[in-house]
């Protein structure tokens, strides 16, 4: 059974560029959420999606945003591209929403960013 | 503001020796989460801790909660060099809206 998959590996841009990053959940996960992770830190809550609805936002500009498809996958996106944008975007699903019965997130092996 | 803090953030440990990590966060939480996270690659879910005095094993890992001290402990037992990664706790509730909120993880280094 196929994990979490996310497209691409890798990917290089340069500032002011606009980026789409792809995440397709585990076969029945509902809930699909993304983090970004800076190098040497902790990950950083983006957005959670959950039936296709945002149910909830991190403190990120508005420059990102993100939706999910009726067959839960989703995208993730970044306009305006500013050098801090380099990180691991990490895309990670879950049977149900966070706040309800669900256990653990389950992480895709993440998007690496780099913003020249 | 629901906080969750880890220590040590580096331990540098020889093989066969046991040793703990601590977890602490600031609210009360509704779960705890262990992840392993080895370099340039995703993050493992480990644990996941309901409520107060679960107490989990998986091999030479073993995780503990108490939510009445906040606290969270991920102990290694006669530690192998396959252990070396990074290990993160992340905590939910309704303080963070359900958000995760991760510690800054604990690189761990074991030596043969």
């Amino acid at each position: 059974d196929a994990g979490v998959t996310q497209s691409p590996t890798h990917l290089i841009k340069t500032r002011g560029q606009h980026v789409t990053l792809r995440c397709s959940p585990i076969s029945g996960h509902k809930s699909v959420s993304w983090y970004q992770q800076v190098l040497g830190q902790g990950p950083q809550f983006i957005f959670q999606y959950y039936e296709k609805e945002e149910r909830g936002r991190g403190n990120f500009p508005d420059r990102f945003s993100a939706r999910q498809f009726p067959n839960y996958s989703s995208e993730l996106n970044v306009n305006a591209l500013l050098l801090g944008d380099s990180a691991l975007y990490l895309c990670a699903s879950s049977l149900v929403g966070q706040g309800l019965a669900g256990g653990a997130q389950f992480f895709g092996p993440g998007t690496r960013l780099t913003v020249l | 503001e629901l906080k969750v803090e880890q220590n040590p953030l580096f331990l540098s440990m020889q093989e066969g020796k046991n040793y703990t990590i601590y977890c602490n966060y600031s609210t009360t939480s509704d779960r705890l989460y262990w992840y392993r996270q080895d370099p340039g690659k995703s993050l493992e879910s480990l644990f996941v801790l309901l409520s107060n005095g679960a107490v989990k094993q998986e091999g030479r890992l073993m995780a503990s909660l108490d939510t009445k001290a906040r606290l969270s402990t991920l102990h290694i037992t006669a530690a192998v060099h396959d252990l070396s990664a990074t290990y993160f706790c992340a905590v939910d509730s309704s303080y963070s809206n359900y958000q995760l909120i991760w510690g800054a993880g604990t690189k761990l280094i074991i030596k043969p």
